[in-house]
C-alpha cells in the first residue's frame, strides 16, 4: 500500500463546474496535509494546507480533512481552464524520522 | 521574493558519466529536500537534510547517488555513474523546520534540474 494515494486521472470537468480531487493516506500519525499544483514542466506550488478535521476555504479552493477516514480532498469551485494542471497531495508526519510524502498526483483538465 | 535556486536547469549526459546538481535554499530554511520526479509520477524523496545532517536517505540509491550539505546552507546531489533510468526532474525544496511540530508548513521548490541520460 502506498503511503499517499491519488487517482491519476485525468479528471475532466467543464468550465464553471466544481472539480473534486481526493487523496487517502496510510499513516495515522500524519499531522499536516497539503495540496500542491504543478503545471506541466514546472515545479509544484502550494495552494492549500490543512491541519485539523473539517473544511478550510481559500477563495475558490476548499480543502477537507477527515483523519478518522484518513482522507483529504480538494474542491475547486468555478473551475477555469487555467486550473488545468496536476494536483499533488502531500502528507507530513513524524514517525521515527520526519517525512514529507507526495502522492502521484491527479491530472485535472478544465474544458472551455 | 526569496527563491530556491537550482542549477543546471537542463543536463544531457551519456550513461556511465558523472553528473552533479546544486541547490541553494531560501535563507534561514533549516530543512532541505531532494526529490526525483519521473514524468507522470509524483515527487519521490531521495534525501532530506536538517541543517547539515541527513535526516532521511532511505530511498537514495547509495551505490551511485550521494548528497551533501556541508555548511548547512547549499547542497549538492551527485550521480556517478548515470544510468538510463535516472532520466527525470530533480527537484530541490526547502522549509523552515521539521519534526516535533504539528504545523510544519509548506515546502518551497526550485525550478528543478531536468536530466536526460542517453
Amino acid at each position: 500500500q502506498k503511503e499517499v494515494e491519488q487517482n491519476s486521472g485525468p479528471l475532466s470537468v467543464p468550465e464553471g463546474a466544481i472539480a473534486s480531487l481526493n487523496c487517502t493516506y496510510s499513516d495515522r500519525g500524519s499531522q499536516s496535509f497539503f495540496w500542491y499544483r504543478q503545471y506541466s514542466g514546472k515545479s509544484p506550488e502550494l495552494i492549500m494546507s490543512i491541519y485539523s478535521n473539517g473544511d478550510k476555504e481559500d477563495g475558490r479552493f476548499t480543502a477537507q480533512l477527515n483523519k478518522a477516514s484518513q482522507y483529504v480532498s480538494l474542491l475547486i469551485r468555478d473551475s477555469q481552464p487555467s486550473d488545468s494542471a496536476t494536483y499533488l497531495c502531500a502528507v507530513a508526519l513524524t514517525s521515527g524520522t520526519y517525512k514529507y510524502i507526495f502522492g502521484t498526483g491527479t491530472r485535472l483538465k478544465v474544458l472551455a | 521574493e526569496a527563491e530556491v535556486a537550482q542549477s543546471p536547469r537542463y543536463k544531457i549526459t551519456e550513461k556511465s558519466q558523472a553528473v552533479a546538481f546544486w541547490c541553494d535554499p531560501i535563507s534561514g530554511h533549516a530543512t532541505l529536500y531532494w526529490y526525483r520526479q519521473i514524468l507522470g509520477q509524483g515527487p519521490e524523496l531521495l534525501v532530506q537534510f536538517q541543517d547539515e545532517s541527513v535526516v532521511d536517505d532511505s530511498q537514495l540509491p547509495k551505490d551511485r547517488f550521494s548528497a551533501e550539505r556541508l555548511k548547512g546552507v547549499d547542497s549538492t546531489l551527485k550521480i556517478q555513474p548515470a544510468e538510463l533510468g535516472d532520466s527525470a526532474m530533480y527537484l530541490c525544496a526547502s522549509g523552515l523546520r521539521a519534526g516535533g511540530f504539528a504545523n510544519t508548513g509548506e515546502l518551497f521548490f526550485g525550478e528543478g534540474s531536468r536530466l536526460t541520460v542517453l
